[in-house]
């Protein structure tokens, strides 16, 4: 079945400053990767998603690229604020299937001042 | 439109005894979802549902039963606890790419059930 890693586990950045999350995945028949966002206490929630026949995708601050051949997509935040400290988990799957998600174990961001 | 309404939020069991995590959405999604979430281990899926009436097992099913008798509503059973299982679980629901709808398979999640097991 699919395997998602992430990395880092946790990742502290300036206020102002960009972060970058990677995650790599095994099936090469996966072909949707969501972003999901989770604020301490609450729910996860879509942030952004990617499709395997683009290869970035971009929403004001947030984008995220997608390597097929490498098997690994990253999520890129630009100018980083206090609201970005969060949990982020990224997540594999196929479009056509009833929607197996397999997601990565989480990234802890935490946006310094 | 309430989204995804779990209920309860909280529950402390005691090794062995049975409870009912219930699951409603609104939305009139086919596929509904029980995750677990433990410390760095991310989402894992317990069980899965792509209808009403149908049922099937995810990465981690073990200690775990499912039901769905409405399209809205989604049961997990843990009929009798252990430690092991004390963990937050989320109701996920969404929409089947062949919809063609625009959102599918995005995942509408609940606000969480933090279970703990003494």
């Amino acid at each position: 079945g699919e395997n998602v890693e992430q990395h880092p586990s946790t990742l502290s950045v300036q206020e102002g400053d960009s972060a970058v999350i990677k995650c790599t995945y095994s099936d090469s028949a996966s072909n949707y990767f969501p972003w999901y966002k989770q604020e301490l206490g609450k729910r996860p929630q879509l942030i952004i998603d990617i499709r395997s026949n683009v290869g970035e995708k971009k929403d004001q601050r947030i984008a995220v690229t997608l390597n097929k051949t490498a098997k690994h997509f990253s999520l890129h935040i630009t100018e980083t604020q206090p609201e970005d400290s969060a949990v982020y988990f990224c997540a594999a799957s196929l479009t056509d299937s009833w929607g197996k998600f397999q997601f990565g174990a989480g990234t802890q961001v935490v946006v310094t001042p | 439109n309430a989204g995804v309404t779990q209920t309860p939020k909280f529950r402390v069991l005691k090794t062995g005894q049975s409870m009912t995590l219930l699951c409603a959405q609104d939305m009139n999604h086919e596929y509904m979802y029980w995750y677990r979430q433990d410390p760095g281990m991310g989402l894992r899926l317990i069980h899965y549902s792509v209808g009403e009436g149908t049922t099937a097992k995810g990465e981690v099913p073990d200690g775990y039963n499912v039901s769905r008798l409405k399209k809205q509503n989604f049961l997990l059973g843990l009929e009798s606890a252990a430690p092991s299982q004390t963990s937050v679980y989320f109701c996920a629901s969404s929409y089947p790419s062949r919809t063609g709808l625009s959102g599918a398979n995005v995942l509408t999640f609940g606000a969480g059930s933090r279970l703990t097991v003494l």
